[in-house]
């Protein structure tokens, strides 16, 4: 029962390079969101998904693409890395009813030189 | 403006006491849920507790239990019988009305002494 999963656990990149983080889900939940977490600001959304191919901006989405082929992954894509974008990223997934909690992925700590 | 607001950065609380960590939320709809997570040290995100706009009775998981006074829109925390174990990151989230997405606060850092 693996539930969700992110990878790599640590990338350290470049300016300027591209970077994909991975996220897939064993629940076949509908939503997918990508969050950053970044001291003094707590979780901020990036992007979500209601469903495969349907996207939505959350909060914080310059700079990031996503896509979502499958109902189970939902990858991120940092067309160009900034040191801004240094930060601990979480994968969560929820069977999107309005009492259902997200469930989250161990984290991704990205490092931008 | 915010719309989760946890005032405590962060709490000092001595082993087998109550806690209360708050919570404040603003918004306009009627139907809107909130949800506790906590984050220890080793960074995962856990659900703890959830309670609808609509619940008339405060929700309980275990330990946990959600002060929920609607009139105040004040949504506690409450820990009963702290452990070493509940040293932790404690965030605040809603999500309002048919919205997707769930809003957090900036946390509550929550250490439990010997």
């Amino acid at each position: 029962d693996a539930g969700i999963t992110q990878s790599p656990r640590y990338k350290i990149t470049e300016t300027g390079r591209q970077v994909t983080l991975m996220c897939h889900q064993t629940w076949s939940h509908s939503y997918m969101f990508w969050y950053r977490q970044d001291l003094g600001h707590g979780l901020r959304l990036i992007y979500y998904s209601a469903a495969a191919d349907i996207t939505d901006k959350g909060e914080v989405p310059d700079g990031y693409v996503v896509s979502r082929s499958k109902t189970e992954n939902f990858p991120l894509t940092l067309e160009s890395a900034t040191r801004s974008q240094t930060s601990v990223y979480f994968c969560a997934s929820s069977p999107g009813l309005a009492g259902d909690a997200q469930f989250f992925g161990p984290g991704t700590r990205l490092t931008v030189l | 403006a915010q719309k989760i607001t946890q005032t405590q950065p962060g709490m000092f609380v001595q082993e087998k006491e109550a806690v209360t960590l708050d919570c404040t939320y603003d918004t306009s709809d009627q139907s809107y849920g909130l949800f506790w997570y906590k984050q220890p040290s080793s960074g995962e995100m856990i659900f703890l507790i959830y309670q609808g706009s609509y619940d008339e009775q405060n929700a309980t998981e275990g330990r946990y239990s959600l002060n929920f006074q609607k009139a105040r829109k004040s949504a506690n925390l409450v820990i009963s019988a702290s452990q070493l174990g509940d040293s932790a990151m404690y965030f605040c989230a809603m999500r309002e009305g048919a919205d997707d997405k769930i809003i957090f606060g900036k946390g509550t850092r929550l250490h439990i002494l010997p």
